[in-house]
């Protein structure tokens, strides 16, 4: 299995702040990328796919980069709704892995 | 709007099967363009893809789990269901329905259903 590494695992941040994670693959997946944000008791919610393709009735806020085996999610500015746990996951192959998740918390 | 809504018992005993049941409202389960499948996340940790299936009856496994894992679709009643077989308490976890697309470079998942809490204990 393709391993893939977030970090950081925590980061506190204020409303309004610039926000940015990373994910590492353990060997090259191109650009078959995607990011989820998971709030808790809820269903994780697609917010990036191909690296940097926005899903539909995402904020313009998120945004995504990154191809090979380095990628990063970015908030551009913080907002309340966005306090939640974020994951990476690689579909390079049909076996999918999910990296272990950075939780953005209030500062 | 697609919907996905998993059913199936909380508790299961060690060594027992686990068994859920997905059912799809909002759209047709035999659609070519799509692969359906399940996640789980045990309490306070990641997620982990298991298994995936189409409607035709492919399937795609995570290697460590294909010996205990079993995945059908039922397209009469818009459904598909998990079995994981000889459970342990670290199968203890919600598991999660999903939809993810046919082909390599759509196979993320864009629908989820809100999840169940199975939990393996005597």
């Amino acid at each position: 299995d393709i391993q893939m590494t977030q970090s950081p695992s925590t980061l506190s941040a204020s409303v309004g702040d610039r926000v940015t994670i990373t994910c590492r693959a353990s060997q090259s997946i191109s650009s078959w990328l995607a990011w989820y944000q998971q709030k808790p008791g809820k269903a994780p919610k697609l917010l990036i796919y191909k690296a940097s393709s926005l899903e539909s009735g995402v904020p313009s806020r998120f945004s995504g980069t990154g191809s090979g085996t380095e990628f990063t999610l970015t908030i551009s500015s913080l907002q309340p709704d966005d306090f939640a746990t974020y994951y990476c996951q690689q579909y390079n192959s049909y076996s999918r892995t999910f990296g272990q998740g950075t939780k953005v918390e209030i500062k | 709007q697609l919907q996905l809504q998993e059913s199936g018992p909380g508790l299961v005993k060690p060594s027992e099967t686990l068994s859920l049941t997905c059912t799809v409202s909002g759209g047709s389960i035999s659609s070519s363009s799509y692969y359906w499948g399940w996640i789980r996340q045990p309490p306070g940790k990641g997620l982990e893809w298991i298994v995936s299936i189409s409607y035709g009856g492919s399937t795609y496994y995570k290697p460590s789990l294909k010996s205990r894992v079993t995945i059908s679709v039922d397209t009469s009643k818009n459904q598909f269901s998990l079995k994981l077989n000889s459970v342990t308490a670290a199968d203890t976890a919600v598991y999660y329905c999903a939809r993810s697309g046919r082909y390599l470079g759509l196979i993320y998942f864009d629908y989820w259903g809100q999840g169940t809490l199975v939990t393996v204990s005597p």
